[in-house]
């Protein structure tokens, strides 16, 4: 099962920032947060990662507790072409792998 | 952008048949990985490969699949005797050797069981 939970969708107006929570109570000390979306029957798409402090990158940035316990990805102007399926996942390198146990994911959907 | 590329983007093959899912990894990648997605389910790991063997697999993973990367470049999927629920998305990915790089993914392959 996955170790995430995301709520199942959420709204956007286009140009709004997007804010989209993840919960990840369990995450061990050497697991890091990954977001990816997926955009129709797309492959998943790499988003932004990060351990403990927050990231920024071109496409977002990610807020991460003080805790670990969850996160929050941020787009900050939200374009239609964001509309997709966001995933957070949490992973660490255990047994030479760093497979991804996906969940279902928030279905983001960007409003004209 | 260096991306991971899949062929063919669709196969429709008959019930029994073997099918081979074609993969090239980002080319300094060293972990690759199979992940299938059954239509309007979650995406679901199949199976990892490092240094030419098998990390890890999941139960999906049984002996009707292998895997193999027949020169420097590719990375397959063989599906044996073919089922009708094998019909599914089926995508490879791949990371590089650094702790806790991100896997990156190809566009996809879907197989269709008729």
């Amino acid at each position: 099962d996955a170790k995430t939970t995301q709520p199942p969708s959420m709204d956007c107006a286009e140009g709004r920032a997007a804010n989209l929570p993840c919960n990840h109570s369990t995450i061990s000390g050497n697991e890091y947060v990954y977001w990816y979306r997926q955009i129709h029957s797309q492959g998943p798409q790499y988003i932004i990662h990060g351990l403990k402090n927050n990231e920024t990158n071109e496409m977002a940035s990610l807020i991460i507790t003080e805790d670990r316990k969850s996160s929050t990805l941020i787009l900050p102007h939200a374009t239609l072409r964001d509309t997709a399926v966001y995933y957070c996942i949490v992973s660490a390198l255990t047994s030479g792998t760093y497979k991804y146990i996906f969940g279902t994911g928030t279905r983001l959907k960007v409003l004209a | 952008e260096p991306e991971v590329t899949q062929t063919p983007s669709h196969q429709v093959t008959q019930m029994g048949q073997e099918v081979i899912l074609r993969c090239v990894p980002i080319s300094n990648h060293l972990y690759f990985y199979w992940y299938r997605q059954i239509l309007g389910q979650k995406v679901e790991f199949l199976v990892s490969f490092y240094n030419n063997e098998i990390s890890e697999k999941s139960e999906i993973f049984d002996d009707q699949f292998s895997v193999e990367r027949p020169d420097g470049s590719n990375f397959t999927l063989k599906i044996r005797s073919t089922k009708l629920e094998d019909s599914a998305m089926y995508f490879c990915a791949s990371s590089d050797s650094a702790i806790n790089q991100p896997q990156h993914f190809g566009d996809g392959t879907r197989l269709s069981i008729l």
